[in-house]
């Protein structure tokens, strides 16, 4: 079974430009989540979807973030315009469903570097 | 916020040693979960233990949960390795919108 796959794997742009991440989560994993990881640090939760829904989006930068998650399958993370503390991984991961019982299971990550 | 906060940041040992490895939080839990994370890549689950029990078996690694203290511990015997990476505690406090916390991690080196 495939894991959690996420696009790109490394990206370096410039500040104020914009960048995408895409991710796809397991097949019939309907909690689909973005984490940031600074250097050092635990993953911090960006978003939560439940299905298409989002049901967390309270730590995610509304002035420059976004994300979708249409059909309540794949979903794009969007930054725009890019600062240089955006510099960071950015994890998407899935389960099952929301329940706190469930594992959590995240992709490879992407990493951005901003100069 | 980080709620996990892990103790020690960092631990090297040898090939064949045990490693422990501690995680204390603030609030009410249900669950506490432990990942790792090699060098460059993702989070991968280890092992969750539910706020009723205090002790969680997996191969090699061994789980405790002191709800009274607030405390974790992981022990990882006769490591390997392999074992190098990062570790991470993540609790699930309790509530109807509650999210899982990670701690900033603790570095484990195994030398061979």
């Amino acid at each position: 079974e495939a894991g959690v796959v996420q696009s790109p794997r490394y990206k370096i742009i410039e500040k104020k430009q914009p960048v995408a991440f895409w991710c796809n989560p397991i097949s019939g994993h309907n909690t689909l989540y973005w984490y940031r990881q600074n250097l050092g640090q635990g993953p911090e939760l960006l978003i939560r979807y439940e299905n298409e829904e989002a049901v967390d989006d309270s730590q995610l930068p509304k002035d420059r973030f976004s994300a979708e998650r249409l059909k309540g399958v794949d979903s794009t993370l969007k930054i725009q315009p890019a600062e240089l503390g955006d510099s960071a991984v950015y994890l998407c991961a899935s389960s099952s469903h929301q329940g706190l019982g469930n594992t959590i299971y995240f992709g490879e990550g992407s990493w951005l570097t901003v100069v | 916020s980080q709620q996990g906060e892990e103790d020690p940041q960092a631990l090297s040992i040898q090939e064949g040693e045990n490693a422990t490895m501690n995680c204390s939080y603030k609030t009410s839990i249900n669950n506490l979960q432990w990942y790792r994370q090699n060098s460059g890549r993702g989070l991968v689950h280890l092992i969750l233990i539910r706020s009723n029990e205090r002790e969680k078996h997996s191969g090699r690694l061994r789980v405790t949960l002191d709800t009274s203290k607030k405390s974790s511990s992981l022990l990882i015997t006769a490591s390997r390795a392999a074992d190098t990476a990062s570790y991470f505690c993540a609790t699930a406090p309790r509530g109807a919108n509650s999210k899982l916390t990670f701690g900033k991690g603790i570095t484990l080196s195994v030398r061979p």
